[in-house]
């Protein structure tokens, strides 16, 4: 069965930081590009961040770039989005997802973690 | 970036009746879209990839048609269940793109 789990979320001042991370369990994680998407309170799905299978690429949504970094972890299966500079705009929860390139969907989905921004 | 819309923002129908949403790419995606249904507080599910390739474990009920930038989900007969609100997404290039969903009520 298929698991991502993820953890970190919390609630940050504006201009914090928070080291989000995904568990990744019942699928090839190294076969994948790796994906997180967030939705604000009531809005919709943004994707954010991806890393391709090996961490030699990465692509980012132009509004974190500078401040979020994707990185990974084959061996520990594991998917980390490290974000600075926090606003209140990054204030959603946090998913992580692997991206079938060959299909391009997304076909498994974690819980999420929330991230709140504010004083 | 691709935009993505959707139409309409949101039905509402009767059980039983075949409901269709529209979505709309800013420029061709080829058959690069997929759809996801998502509920209040859950993950959203992968429906449909490719166009109209259905996910291992979805409903028939569920299809997907079109290519270029003309894209639509059809739910053949409407359960409560199907109650949720649907999204699209481009994977034609990053970055990846949503389009603003769709709510599904039952009348």
């Amino acid at each position: 069965e298929v698991q991502l789990v993820e953890s970190g979320g919390d609630l940050v001042q504006p201009g914090g930081s928070l080291r989000l991370s995904c568990v990744a369990s019942g699928f090839s994680f190294s076969s994948y590009w790796m994906t997180w998407l967030r939705q604000a309170p009531g809005k919709g799905l943004e994707w954010v961040a991806n890393i391709k299978q090996d961490g030699s690429a990465r692509n980012y949504l132009d509004s974190v770039k500078g401040r979020f970094t994707i990185s990974r972890d084959n061996a520990k299966s594991s998917l980390y989005l490290e974000m600075n500079t926090l606003r209140a705009e990054d204030t959603a929860v946090y998913y992580c997802a692997p991206y079938d390139t060959s299909r391009g969907g997304l076909d498994y989905w974690g819980q999420g973690t929330l991230v709140t921004v504010s004083s | 970036d691709i935009q993505m819309t959707q139409s309409p923002s949101s039905v509402s129908a009767s059980v039983g009746d075949r409901v269709t949403i529209t979505c709309r790419a800013s420029q061709g995606i080829s058959s690069w879209l997929a759809w996801y249904q998502q509920k209040p507080g859950k993950a959203p599910k992968l429906l449909i990839y490719a166009a109209s390739n259905l996910q291992t474990g979805v409903p028939s009920k569920f299809s997907g048609s079109g290519s270029g930038t003309d894209f639509s989900l059809t739910i053949s007969s409407l359960q409560p269940e199907d109650s949720a609100t649907y999204y699209c997404q481009q994977a034609n290039s990053f970055p990846l793109t949503f389009g603003p969903g769709t709510k599904v009520d039952i009348k």
